[in-house]
C-alpha cells in the first residue's frame, strides 16, 4: 500500500461532461502529480502541485484543470470530455517539490467515457 | 526532446530465467534513471534508480547500469520468479538531480513468467 488515495476507481460518463478525480496524497507529502496512462500515448505527465502551488506543467490539455486544497488533497477536473480521454489516471505523491524524494502511486482512477 | 525507448513485449519467460528488458534514452545534459514496476490492478512503484553515469541501481534482484555511452539503462534479473510479472516502465527525470517529479516513462514491457 503507498498510502496515496484515489478515488474513484471507476469512472464511465459520456461526452460532453466533466468529471472529477480525487487524489489524497501520502501522511506528509506535499507534492502531488497527476499522470495518464492509454494505450496509445503510454504515460504522460500532466501537472504538479507543490503545498497548494502549481510547479510543473506537462502535456495537459486546456480542458483539464487541477488543484491542491489547504488539507494537501488534489483534484482533477476533466471537462468537455471526449472519447479520447479514456485512460487511467494516476496521482502520485513526494515529500519534495522536485528533489530526490521517491514518488508514491496511487491505484488509478479508469475513466470511460462512451 | 527527451524520450525513453523500451523493447516491446509482452515477454514470456520460465520461472528461473534470465531476463533483460531494453531501454535506451534521449536526452540533453545529464538526467537520472528509472526503473518503475506495474503490478495487476496497482500503481506504479519504484524498483531502482541510478542518478550518474556509472551507476548500478538495484533492488529485489533486478539490476540496470547507466551507461552513458550507449545512452541505455537495460533492466537484468539473473532468475525470474512468477511473481516478477508485471508491466515495467522505463523512466528518466527532466529534472536535473534525479527529481522524480516530472517522469518521462517509456512505454512499458508486460512481463509473463510461466511455472
Amino acid at each position: 500500500d503507498s498510502g496515496v488515495t484515489q478515488t474513484p476507481k471507476h469512472l464511465i460518463t459520456a461526452t460532453g461532461q466533466r468529471v472529477t478525480l480525487r487524489c489524497s496524497p501520502r501522511s506528509g507529502d506535499l507534492s502531488v502529480y497527476w499522470y495518464q496512462q492509454s494505450l496509445d500515448q503510454g504515460l504522460q505527465f500532466l501537472i504538479q502541485y507543490y503545498n497548494g502551488e502549481e510547479r510543473a506543467k506537462g502535456n495537459i490539455l486546456e480542458r483539464f484543470s487541477a488543484q491542491q486544497f489547504p488539507d494537501l488533497h488534489s483534484e482533477l477536473n476533466l471537462s468537455s470530455l471526449e472519447l479520447g480521454d479514456s485512460a487511467l489516471y494516476f496521482c502520485a505523491s513526494s515529500s519534495g517539490q522536485g528533489d530526490n524524494s521517491p514518488l508514491h502511486f496511487g491505484n488509478g482512477t479508469r475513466l470511460t467515457v462512451t | 526532446g527527451n524520450s525513453v525507448t523500451q523493447m516491446e513485449g509482452p515477454v514470456t519467460l520460465s520461472e528461473e530465467a534470465f531476463l533483460t528488458i531494453n531501454c535506451t534514452y534521449t536526452a540533453t545534459g545529464y538526467p537520472s534513471l528509472f526503473w518503475y514496476v506495474q503490478y495487476p490492478g496497482e500503481g506504479l512503484q519504484l524498483l531502482l534508480k541510478a542518478t550518474k553515469a556509472d551507476d548500478k541501481g538495484s533492488n529485489k534482484g533486478f539490476e540496470a547500469t547507466y551507461r552513458k555511452e550507449t545512452t541505455s539503462f537495460h533492466l537484468e534479473k539473473g532468475s525470474v520468479q512468477v511473481s516478477d510479472s508485471a508491466v515495467y516502465f522505463c523512466a528518466l527525470s527532466r529534472n536535473y538531480g534525479g527529481s522524480q517529479g516530472n517522469l518521462i516513462f517509456g512505454k512499458g514491457t508486460k512481463l509473463s513468467v510461466k511455472p
